[in-house]
C-alpha cells in the first residue's frame, strides 16, 4: 500500500537561512509526487509536482524538489526562506489502485526573525 | 467563483445529528475528492468521484458517512448520527484529470464541531 512519511513535525529556520522538508514514500511503482503547501486560514495550494523526466522539480514562490529513486524521497528545498514561508508543507503520493492520492502528516515550518 | 467553494465554513451540531457539507467544485473538473483532516494530521482520504460515481469510497470510516455527485457537479458529504470523533476540517479537491495526472484544487474547508 502506498504511503507517505514526513519525519519532522516542526521545523524552525531563520530567516534568510536555507530549507530542506524531508518526504519518504511507499509506492509500488513508479509515484506521482506532490508538495502542498498550507497557510493559517488557507486552502491546500500545490507548490510542484513530479510526474516524470527530469527529477529535479521546481515550483511556485522559489521552491524544488528532488525525487531520488533510490532513496524513496523527495525533498523539498528552498535556499533562502522568507517570513510568509511559514506553514505547514504537506508531501503526497499518487496515483493508488483506485487514482486516490495519499498525504503525509505534514511538516510546521517556523520562521526566526 | 473561480475556486472550489464549500459551505458551511463551520458547522456546529450536537452528538446524534445528521449534517450535510457541500462541495461546488471548478466547472469542468470531473474529478472530486472528498479528505478529513484533524488536528496535527494531514489530509485523510475519504471518497473520490469520477463524474457522477464513487470510484473509490475506501477511505469512508463506517456506514454513518455517505456521499453523492448525482450530476457530475455539486457533491455533499453526509454524515448521519455524528460522533465527537467527527470533529474536524473536511476538505474538498477537484481535478480537470484523474489526480494522478493532473493537480488537485482543494477548497478552504467545512470545519465541523460535534458538541
Amino acid at each position: 500500500a502506498q504511503s507517505v512519511t514526513q519525519p519532522d513535525i516542526h521545523i524552525t529556520v531563520s530567516e534568510g537561512a536555507s530549507l530542506e522538508l524531508r518526504c519518504n514514500y511507499s509506492y509500488g511503482a513508479t509515484p506521482y509526487l506532490f508538495w502542498y503547501v498550507q497557510s493559517p486560514g488557507q486552502g491546500l495550494q500545490l507548490l510542484l509536482k513530479y510526474f516524470s523526466g527530469d527529477t529535479l522539480v521546481q515550483g511556485i514562490k522559489g521552491f524544488e524538489a528532488e525525487f531520488k529513486r533510490s532513496q524513496s524521497s523527495f525533498n523539498l528545498r528552498k535556499p533562502s526562506v522568507h517570513w510568509s514561508d511559514a506553514a505547514e508543507y504537506f508531501c503526497a503520493v499518487g496515483p493508488g489502485r483506485d487514482d486516490k492520492i495519499i498525504f503525509g502528516k505534514g511538516t510546521r515550518l517556523h520562521i526566526l526573525p | 467563483g473561480a475556486g472550489v467553494s464549500q459551505t458551511p465554513s463551520n458547522k456546529v451540531t450536537e452528538k446524534g445529528k445528521y449534517v450535510e457539507l457541500r462541495c461546488d467544485p471548478i466547472s469542468g473538473h470531473t474529478a472530486l475528492y472528498w479528505y478529513r483532516q484533524s488536528l496535527g494530521q494531514g489530509p485523510e482520504f475519504l471518497i473520490y468521484f469520477q463524474g457522477t460515481g464513487a470510484a473509490d469510497d475506501s477511505g469512508l470510516p463506517n456506514d454513518r458517512f455517505f456521499a453523492v455527485r448525482p450530476e457530475g457537479s455539486v457533491s455533499t458529504l453526509k454524515i448521519q448520527r455524528t460522533e465527537r470523533g467527527d470533529s474536524a476540517v473536511y476538505l474538498c479537491a477537484s481535478s480537470l484529470r484523474q489526480a494522478g495526472a493532473g493537480e488537485l484544487f482543494f477548497g478552504e474547508g467545512s470545519r465541523l464541531t460535534v458538541l
